[in-house]
């Protein structure tokens, strides 16, 4: 069955420091995977999806199937990046989005 | 912030009593989906629907229903069976009903039980 596994709760890093959020899948095929975002008061949004490979805010993050990681990445982080993030994949479905339980960024100076 | 919209923004519930959860979208997509988000758990689907007239239990639909009478229109009903009702829950939309497309999220409602 797919599955997303974030196994950090909380990551706090000082500003200016590199930051890397994990995450780990399970997925039979090729799977198309995502980061939102969900900023203090704000709506959850996309942050950056695999298959555009954009750099979003400076984030990026690469597919790596030999690991079945799609890890989050940053090579400065910023105060404005202090967020909930989240990394999920279609679910068995193919369409509704399966979400890991979340990792906490907090960027202080 | 428009596009989709829920309401209300804080619902306070007796036990025992059926409440009605409103989702709106007017960006036209095709798709639906209700998830709860609890602390430490992160977002649950509850129930999905990819077409009007046409909807899936999630994961943890028990409790739950919705109907999809209208494109525009998702409504998530809580009933008294949830044993615990108590999260806030976010509505979203995406364009394609088939293949995993981007997600967009209303603002969510808070409800409590009392």
């Amino acid at each position: 069955a797919q599955r997303v596994t974030q196994p950090e709760k909380l990551l706090s890093v000082f500003k200016g420091a590199p930051v890397e959020l994990k995450c780990n899948y399970s997925y039979s095929g090729s799977p198309e995977l995502f980061w939102y975002v969900q900023y203090s008061r704000q709506r959850l949004q996309l942050l950056l999806r695999h298959i555009s490979r954009e750099s979003i805010k400076g984030f990026t993050a690469d597919l790596n199937k030999g690991e079945t990681s799609f890890h989050l990445k940053k090579p400065f982080a910023q105060e404005e990046d202090s967020a909930m993030y989240y990394c999920a994949l279609p679910g068995e479905a193919g369409t509704a989005l399966i979400f890991g339980k979340g990792t906490t960024l907090s960027v202080s100076s | 912030d428009g596009g989709i919209t829920q309401s209300p923004k804080y619902l306070f519930r007796k036990e025992g009593q059926n409440v009605t959860l409103s989702c709106e979208q007017n960006l036209n997509h095709d798709a639906m989906y209700w998830y709860r988000q609890d602390p430490g758990q992160g977002l649950r689907l509850i129930y999905y629907s990819q077409i009007v007239n046409d909807f899936q239990k999630g994961d943890i639909a028990e409790g739950y229903s919705v109907s999809r009478e209208k494109k525009e229109s998702f409504p998530l009903t809580v009933t008294s069976a949830q044993k615990n009702p108590t999260a806030f829950y976010l509505c979203a939309s995406s364009r394609q009903g088939v293949t995993a497309d981007t997600q967009y999220f209303g603002p969510g409602t808070r409800l409590t039980v009392l």
